[in-house]
C-alpha cells in the first residue's frame, strides 16, 4: 500500500542555522506533496506544497525540492527562528481522495 | 470566517463503549477527511466524504465508521472502544477536489482517552 517515510523524527538546531527534513513516498501515482506545520494544541497548517511538474519551490525562508525519479522530497528551512519550533509533516497525494502523511519531525530551534 | 469546528474537544471513555465525534467544515467546503493522530505514527487516514458519499477509506477496522450530512457536517463513530483507540482525531476540510490535490484545513481535534 501507499507509504510515506519521514526522517529525522526529531531535529534540534541553533537559531539561525538551517533545518532539512526528508521524505520518501512509495506510490508512483502521487503528484501532490504538501508540508504541514503543527503547533502545540493546534491542528496542522499548510506551509508549502509542490506538484510533480515542478522540481523546486521557495517561499521566503522555506523551500521544498522534489525528485520524482527517486521518489524523494525535502523541506528546507533557512535562518531558523524559535517560532519555527513545531512538528512538521510531509504528505503525498493524488486524485484518489486521500492524502498520506509521514510520521512527523519534531523541530526544536534553540535560542 | 469561521474555521473547522470539532466537538467535543476532550472526552474520556472506557473499553467497550462507543463514541461519536463531530466536525463542522468551513462554509463552502464539501470534502471532509478524518485522521487519527498518535505519537510516533503521524496522521493515519480514516476516510473521506463528499456530498454524503464516502470516496475513500484507510486501513482501519469496521469499528470505525463515519457519515456526512447534507450540510456537509460530518460525524465519525468508533464502537467497542479499545485502549489503542486513544488518540487525537482530526477533521480536515477542503472545497471539492479532495485531500489529495489541494490544501486541507484542519480543526483542532478531539482528544479521546480510553481507560
Amino acid at each position: 500500500g501507499e507509504n510515506v517515510e519521514q526522517h529525522p523524527s526529531t531535529l534540534s538546531v541553533q537559531e539561525g542555522d538551517s533545518a532539512v527534513i526528508k521524505c520518501t513516498y512509495s506510490d508512483s501515482a502521487s503528484n501532490y506533496f504538501p508540508w504541514y506545520k503543527q503547533e502545540l494544541g493546534k491542528g496542522p497548517q499548510l506551509i508549502i506544497d509542490i506538484r510533480s511538474n515542478v522540481g523546486e519551490k521557495k517561499d521566503q525562508r522555506i523551500a521544498v525540492t522534489l525528485n520524482k525519479t527517486a521518489k524523494h522530497f525535502s523541506l528546507h528551512i533557512t535562518e531558523t527562528q524559535p517560532e519555527d519550533s513545531a512538528v512538521y509533516f510531509c504528505a503525498a497525494g493524488d486524485s484518489s481522495y486521500k492524502l498520506i502523511f509521514g510520521s512527523g519531525t519534531r523541530l526544536l530551534v534553540r535560542p | 470566517k469561521a474555521g473547522v469546528t470539532q466537538t467535543p474537544r476532550y472526552l474520556i471513555k472506557t473499553r467497550g463503549q462507543q463514541v461519536t465525534l463531530s466536525c463542522s467544515p468551513i462554509s463552502g467546503h464539501r470534502s471532509v477527511s478524518w485522521y487519527q493522530q498518535t505519537p510516533g505514527q503521524g496522521l493515519q487516514f480514516l476516510f473521506e466524504y463528499f456530498s454524503e458519499t464516502q470516496r475513500n477509506k484507510g486501513n482501519f477496522p469496521g469499528r470505525f465508521s463515519g457519515r456526512q450530512f447534507s450540510n456537509s457536517r460530518s460525524e465519525m463513530n468508533v464502537s467497542t472502544l479499545e485502549l489503542g483507540d486513544s488518540a487525537l482525531y482530526l477533521c480536515a476540510t477542503s472545497w471539492d477536489r479532495g485531500p489529495g490535490t489541494g490544501e486541507l484545513f484542519f480543526g483542532e481535534g478531539s482528544r479521546l482517552t480510553v481507560l
